[in-house]
């Protein structure tokens, strides 16, 4: 099993519409990251969360890590073809610099 | 300026053969990373450099060997390869803090088929 599991694995929305991903784990996350990817392209990083409790937004993305930090999930706003992609979710699970990620949700937007 | 940049973008080469990925990063960070993305697009470190040491290997078959001549870079040498290496692998680098990997700068990822 993942150190991080992701849900859903893959998601199909219409235009407008808002939509949650989550990432879960067992452990302290020491720091938690999101990242979108396009296809064929590398890894735009969206938002990093560290302390429990905290929230971030940027345009209609919102990204929160629980109190235990355990678990963060991932919210969009009235969705746009632009946000289709992989997101990603990676984490800092122990002391070292090793960021292991999800197995990652593709999104699709329908027009 | 591209932040990370890793060249090929695309290799195929035959089962057997030796080939090597090269990655530049000009942001002076301290630590470079090689990542392995499969085709379910699962994305697993492989190797982690700081300051040209060697931080993490992540039970990596000895047929991958990174190397890094200068902070700015970190390549990857890959001997007798096998049809299970066909993959995206991806450069990062970031100014990692205690606990903290930091955000992670990606290069564009380069595909390498295996036949």
């Amino acid at each position: 099993s993942q150190e991080l599991e992701q849900s859903p694995q893959s998601l199909i929305v219409q235009e407008g519409k808002n939509l949650t991903i989550n990432c879960t784990s067992s452990k302290t996350l020491y720091g938690l990251y999101w990242y979108k990817q396009k296809y064929g392209e590398g890894l735009i990083f969206l938002m990093m969360l560290q302390k429990g409790g905290e929230e971030k937004s940027h345009e209609k993305i919102t990204a929160k890590l629980d109190e235990k930090k355990q678990q963060s999930s991932l919210h969009i706003t009235a969705s746009q073809p632009s946000h289709a992609g992989i997101y990603l979710c990676g984490a800092d699970m122990e002391y070292g610099n090793k960021l292991v990620f999800g197995a990652g949700t593709i999104l699709r937007v329908k027009s | 300026d591209t932040a990370v940049s890793q060249t090929p973008k695309y290799l195929v080469t035959q089962m057997g053969n030796d080939k090597s990925i090269k990655c530049e990063q000009n942001l002076g960070h301290d630590t470079m990373y090689w990542y392995k993305q499969d085709s379910k697009k699962f994305l697993k470190i492989m190797f982690s450099y700081n300051n040209k040491e060697l931080i993490i290997n992540e039970t990596v078959p000895n047929r991958f060997s990174p190397k890094s001549p200068d902070k700015a870079h970190l390549n990857l040498h890959i001997n007798s390869l096998e049809l299970g290496d066909s993959a995206v692998y991806f450069c990062a680098s970031s100014q990692a803090t205690g606990q903290n990997t930091g955000e992670l700068f990606f290069g564009e990822g380069s595909r390498l088929t295996v036949l």
